[in-house]
């Protein structure tokens, strides 16, 4: 039964440049998550994905946009890279949104602005 | 304001102590969730425990055990003689039904178990 997966684990890019993300949720789930983590914070949350639709959404700018595929595979994408977006992405899945269920989470994705 | 206060930013202990991670949340809901997840050092947050606001009932886990108390807002996680296996950062988060079921979550509790 696999899990959360993401890719890539670390990426590397430059003020300004356009960076995607991708998640895979756990086998059953229909519901993609994102949160941003920096270093010694909590988790923040960015947006969820449900049925292809973003139905929630905190408080990011419009350089962070998603995706929810027909498989229910997601990719998060971030445009005019600043150096504070710097920061573990994490993706977690559940099932059913606007749902309590408890959120399976992946490995995070290790982006580095400089 | 914070909706969910980890004030304990790092804790550190010898193996087999017992320690309490401490949790205080801000809810105007009447019904929500509580949870707690582990996150070790590869970066995955683990599902530990999920409580509901109807249910005060505390609960034990082998180890784990966790004390919900509405009256104090106050939602702590204890482990009883430690391991090394349980240094991690621990997160205590809460979902509301006001704001969809999202869960914020507290800036974590660093715990450094010694051998």
């Amino acid at each position: 039964d696999a899990g959360v997966t993401q890719s890539p684990t670390h990426l590397i890019k430059t003020r300004g440049q356009q960076v995607t993300l991708r998640c895979s949720p756990k086998s059953g789930h229909d519901t993609v998550s994102w949160y941003q983590q920096a270093l010694g914070q909590g988790p923040q949350f960015i947006f969820q994905y449900y049925e292809e639709e973003e139905r929630q959404r905190g408080n990011f700018p419009d350089r962070f946009s998603g995706h929810q595929f027909p498989n229910y595979s997601s990719e998060l994408n971030v445009n005019a890279l600043l150096l504070g977006d710097s920061a573990l992405y994490l993706c977690a899945s559940s099932l059913g949104a606007t749902t309590n269920s408890p959120l399976h989470f992946g490995n995070g994705t290790r982006l580095t602005v400089t | 304001a914070q909706k969910v206060t980890q004030a304990q930013t790092e804790i550190s202990v010898v193996e087999k102590e017992d320690v309490t991670l401490d949790c205080v949340y801000e809810t105007r809901d009447t019904t929500y969730y509580l949870f707690w997840y582990k996150q070790p050092p590869s970066g995955e947050l683990v599902f530990l425990i999920r409580r509901n606001s109807f249910d005060e009932q505390n609960e034990i886990s082998g180890r784990y055990s966790w004390n919900f108390q509405k009256s104090t807002s106050s939602f702590n996680f204890t482990i009883t003689a430690s391991q090394v296996v349980d240094s991690a950062v621990y997160f205590c988060a809460l979902s509301e039904a006001g704001g969809s079921y999202i869960p914020t979550f507290g800036r974590g509790t660093s715990l450094i178990v010694h051998p």
